[in-house]
């Protein structure tokens, strides 16, 4: 069964320092897509990256890194030089290959970014 | 990215009562999702829609409760039946980023509290 887990339920970060926020995964499928969403506390979900299962380069948006270590099943989200507005709560979640392109969410981080 | 917007963005409803979502995208889309996230929790994905079909329900949701109606490519409702206390959520739906991608878009959400 695919899973995804998310072990710090809450994070502090310094403004302008980076921050790693943690994702493993599970799924037997060679095939599939992890993603991180920043969820604001207006509820909104954000996208913020993607990587692909056969992706060789980790993903980046702009601030947004993903660190893929596929054989350790994990796909850390690295914000750089945080900011203000980067406190959210962040889900990871892993999309399916099938034609059914479910997402399956972790529990999420709550981040607070102190100035 | 596909614009998506939600009617009503929060809504305050009794027991015993029913309220629609309505979820519409300014581009046409194959695949509309609709999640739930309760308070404090990650996201559920309650059922897929698909334009010309059924909706298709995830464990632990059935059609009775949550019926879903998709009569075209940009628009489809969900209807919380029979409300509980226990249904008050935040109820979001998404779309697939472009057809046959990953990437899903959510709007965003309806907040809704059952008294």
């Amino acid at each position: 069964a695919q899973k995804i887990t998310q072990t710090q339920p809450g994070m502090f970060v310094q403004e302008k320092e980076a921050v790693t926020l943690d994702c493993t995964y599970d799924t037997s499928d060679p095939s599939y897509g992890l993603f991180w969403y920043k969820q604001p506390s207006s509820g909104e979900m954000i996208f913020l990256i993607y990587q692909g299962s056969y992706d060789q380069q980790n993903a980046t948006e702009g601030r947004y890194s993903l660190n893929f270590q596929k054989a350790r099943k994990s796909a850390n989200l690295v914000i750089s030089a945080s900011q203000l507005g980067d406190s959210a709560m962040y889900f990871c979640a892993m999309g399916l290959m099938d034609s059914s392109y479910k997402l399956i969410f972790g529990s999420g981080t709550r981040l607070l970014v102190r100035p | 990215s596909a614009v998506i917007s939600q009617k009503p963005s929060r809504d305050i409803c009794q027991r015993g009562t029913s309220l629609t979502i309505q979820c519409q995208v300014d581009s046409q889309v194959t695949m509309m999702f609709w999640y739930r996230q309760q308070p404090g929790q990650s996201l559920t994905l309650i059922a897929t829609a698909n334009q010309g079909s059924e909706a298709t329900y995830e464990s632990g949701f059935v059609i009775d409760k949550f019926p879903i109606s998709r009569p075209n490519l940009t628009f489809s409702t969900l209807t919380v039946s029979n409300m509980s206390p226990e249904d008050s959520s935040i109820y979001l739906c998404s779309v697939e980023g472009q057809p046959g991608a990953d990437t899903q878009y959510f709007g965003p959400g309806t907040r809704l509290t059952v008294l």
